[in-house]
């Protein structure tokens, strides 16, 4: 069935460290894929997203990269702040274009001052 | 308005009583997302509405969930018989896709509480 999922469910870094989240999907007809922030006791918000017709995108201090053919796509963020202390959640469309978005479990990542 | 809205914020109930909760897309959005999330926890599909089509209702719990979402813009979920383990954060998102998907607005969520 539609599944994605999401590695790892926490995450803890030093600020000025990187941090990487994986997440794999299951629907080769899925062609968008967002990520979201949701700090606590708040809405999900997005943050980037990335369509299949691309392999990698960039803004600022995050980067998203896309591997159609495994199936794979990651979120990069580089020089951490305490203030990217949030969960994130990938997503994908299902059934390809105008597809419903079914959500990964989320990783809590921590940046420590 | 401006964003997605959804109502009632917060919602006490009784065990086995109805709850209809309720979620105003951003206008002109043709598709419409419920959610369920439990403390902590990720985001569970519940359903998805996209224009005219037929709802993808594969994402509910249980006979006791359903949906309407009437001309196109307003929803409702209503929770019948509520048990327990229904107590969360119920979360509507909506988007403009046409053609492809877009970026999807989250409302600030109904926290429903059964007791």
């Amino acid at each position: 069935g539609e599944n994605v999922e999401q590695h790892p469910s926490t995450l803890s870094v030093q600020e000025g460290d990187s941090a990487v989240i994986k997440c794999t999907y299951s629907d080769s007809a899925s062609n968008y894929f967002p990520w979201y922030k949701q700090e606590l006791g708040k809405r999900p918000q997005l943050i980037i997203d990335i369509r299949s017709n691309v392999g990698e995108k960039k803004d600022q201090r995050i980067a998203v990269t896309l591997n159609k053919t495994a199936k794979h796509f990651s979120l990069h963020i580089t020089e951490t702040q305490p203030e990217d202390s949030a969960v994130y959640f990938c997503a994908a469309n299902y059934g390809g274009s105008q597809g419903n978005l079914i959500f990964g479990k989320g990783t809590k990542l921590s940046v420590k001052p | 308005g401006a964003g997605v809205s959804q109502s009632p914020s917060n919602k006490v109930t009784e065990k086995g009583k109805d709850v209809e909760l309720r979620c105003d897309p951003i206008s002109g959005h043709t598709a419409l997302y419920w959610y369920r999330q439990s403390l902590g926890q990720g985001l569970e599909f519940l359903i998805y509405f996209q224009g005219n089509s037929a709802p993808d209702k594969s994402g509910l719990p249980s006979d006791r969930f359903s949906a309407e979402r009437t001309g196109g813009s307003v929803s409702t979920l209503t929770i019948q018989r509520t048990q327990q383990e229904d107590s969360a954060v119920y979360l509507c998102a909506s988007s403009s896709t046409t053609g492809t998907n877009t970026e999807a607005f989250f409302g600030q969520g109904t926290r429903l509480t059964v007791v």
